[in-house]
């Protein structure tokens, strides 16, 4: 089955410092990489995802990048603000097969 | 207000008795699944449907059962629970095929065997 390395677990940075989350997944077959964020209390939410077929793809302050022939995906989160504090998961799947294996998860500091 | 939503939100019970935590979805999703959390593991899936009397086995279905006889109801059930099972569990739907994988989180149930 897939396995999802996902690293750092926690990660302090400074208000304004990018961070960076690193993922790399076992499963060749796997094309669908979602990123979600879970506050304090609540439940994941998605914030970004990527399929195979892209290398990047970016949303304001937030990026991921697929590398597949190395097998690893990275989320970026630049000019970052104390509202990114969270815990972020890395996840991959093969898009219409609905068995998901997450990351252990990285949670983030950011300190003001 | 589109949302999936958990009951009880907080369980504490003991090793042995039955229970079953409820999950409910108002997206006309087809996909559903349950997760647990623990502190290092992350979230891993127990059981996923991809549609109503289709179930399948996660990473972690022992000691689990599900059943999907709604579309938008899928209950998970502990027949017999033990410590072990002392985690918080979310529930997650999806529209699934059609372009749209996003999964939308229930907010948890946190249980507690003792």
């Amino acid at each position: 089955g897939e396995n999802v390395e996902q690293h750092p677990s926690t990660l302090s940075v400074q208000e304004g410092d990018s961070a960076v989350i690193k993922c790399t997944y076992s499963d060749s077959a796997s094309n669908y990489f979602p990123w979600y964020k879970q506050e304090l209390g609540k439940g994941p939410q998605l914030i970004i995802d990527i399929r195979s077929n892209v290398g990047e793809k970016k949303d304001q302050r937030i990026a991921v990048t697929l590398n597949k022939t190395a097998k690893h995906f990275s989320l970026h989160i630049t000019e970052t603000q104390p509202e990114d504090s969270a815990v972020y998961f890395c996840a991959a799947t093969k898009a219409g097969y609905q068995k998901v294996t997450f990351g252990i998860g990285t949670k983030l500091q950011v300190i003001p | 207000e589109a949302q999936v939503t958990q009951n009880p939100r907080y369980l504490i019970t003991v090793t042995g008795k039955k229970l079953t935590v409820t999950c409910s979805q108002n997206m006309n999703h087809e996909y559903m699944s349950w997760y647990r959390q623990d502190p290092g593991l992350g979230l891993r899936q127990i059981y996923y449907s991809m549609n109503v009397e289709v179930t399948d086995k996660g990473d972690v279905p022992e000691g689990y059962k599900v059943s999907r006889k709604e579309k938008r109801n899928f209950p998970l059930i502990l027949e017999s629970p033990s410590p072990n099972q002392t985690s918080l569990y979310f529930c997650a739907s999806s529209l699934g095929d059609g372009g749209s994988y996003e999964q939308y989180f229930g907010p948890g149930t946190r249980l507690t065997v003792t």
